[in-house]
């Protein structure tokens, strides 16, 4: 079935270093992918998306890295703070024009001061 | 700011009672769709609503349904709940159902007893 993994469920680095979460998705037909970042209590924050006719696509602090041939997308953060803590999960929209987004399990990620 | 607001934030319902979530979208996204999300997993796709009506739907039992009114604001019930309907459940909207940005609220927290 479909599915979204990713292969560290939690990911701790120092404040400053740069942070990269990897993410495996099962759907080969998926044509667009997004980032959340989720803190306690709260919903999912977007980040940054990537359609699958990029390879990389980069925002403010934030790149995005798509492998199509492997089926691996990766979350880089650069000068990692303390308020980059949360939850990050890497969804998978289905082609089929829904809204359907496939969640993985999520990455916590912790910034130590 | 998502512009996408829940109500309630949290509730505590009993087994076999029923449960009415609402959300407001952004202006002019005709699009909802509900997720539920359970402790320490990702969001699940539950259903979509476009222009009023459902057009797709995730592996969830007929009781649970939703509407979506003409202002875009829309209602995900729940019929005879049980101690598993324990979760967060989200709201995400968007101008429509092909992969544009996906905003989710903040959440409403469902307690079953």
């Amino acid at each position: 079935g479909e599915s979204v993994g990713l292969h560290l469920p939690t990911l701790s680095v120092q404040e400053g270093d740069n942070s990269i979460i990897n993410c495996a998705y099962s759907n080969s037909a998926s044509d667009y992918f997004i980032w959340y970042k989720q803190e306690s209590g709260k919903g999912p924050q977007f980040i940054i998306d990537i359609r699958s006719n990029m390879d990389k696509r980069q925002g403010q602090r934030v790149t995005v890295l798509l492998n199509k041939t492997v089926k691996h997308l990766s979350l880089q953060i650069a000068a990692t703070q303390p308020g980059d803590s949360a939850v990050y999960f890497c969804a998978e929209k289905s082609v089929t024009g829904f809204q359907k987004l496939v969640f993985g399990t999520g990455t916590r990620l912790l910034v130590s001061p | 700011e998502t512009g996408v607001t829940q109500s309630p934030t949290h509730l505590i319902k009993t087994r076999g009672q029923q449960v009415t979530l609402r959300c407001s979208s952004q202006s002019g996204h005709n699009t909802v769709s509900w997720y539920q999300q359970a402790l320490g997993q990702g969001p699940q796709f539950i259903f979509q609503y476009y222009r009023e009506e459902e057009n797709g739907r995730g592996n969830f039992p007929p009781r649970f349904s939703g509407l979506q009114f003409p202002n875009y604001s829309s209602e995900l019930n729940v019929n005879a709940l049980e101690l598993d309907d324990s979760a967060l459940y989200l709201c995400a909207s968007s101008i429509d159902g092909s992969g544009n940005t996906i905003y989710f609220g903040e959440g409403s927290w469902l307690t079953v007893v």
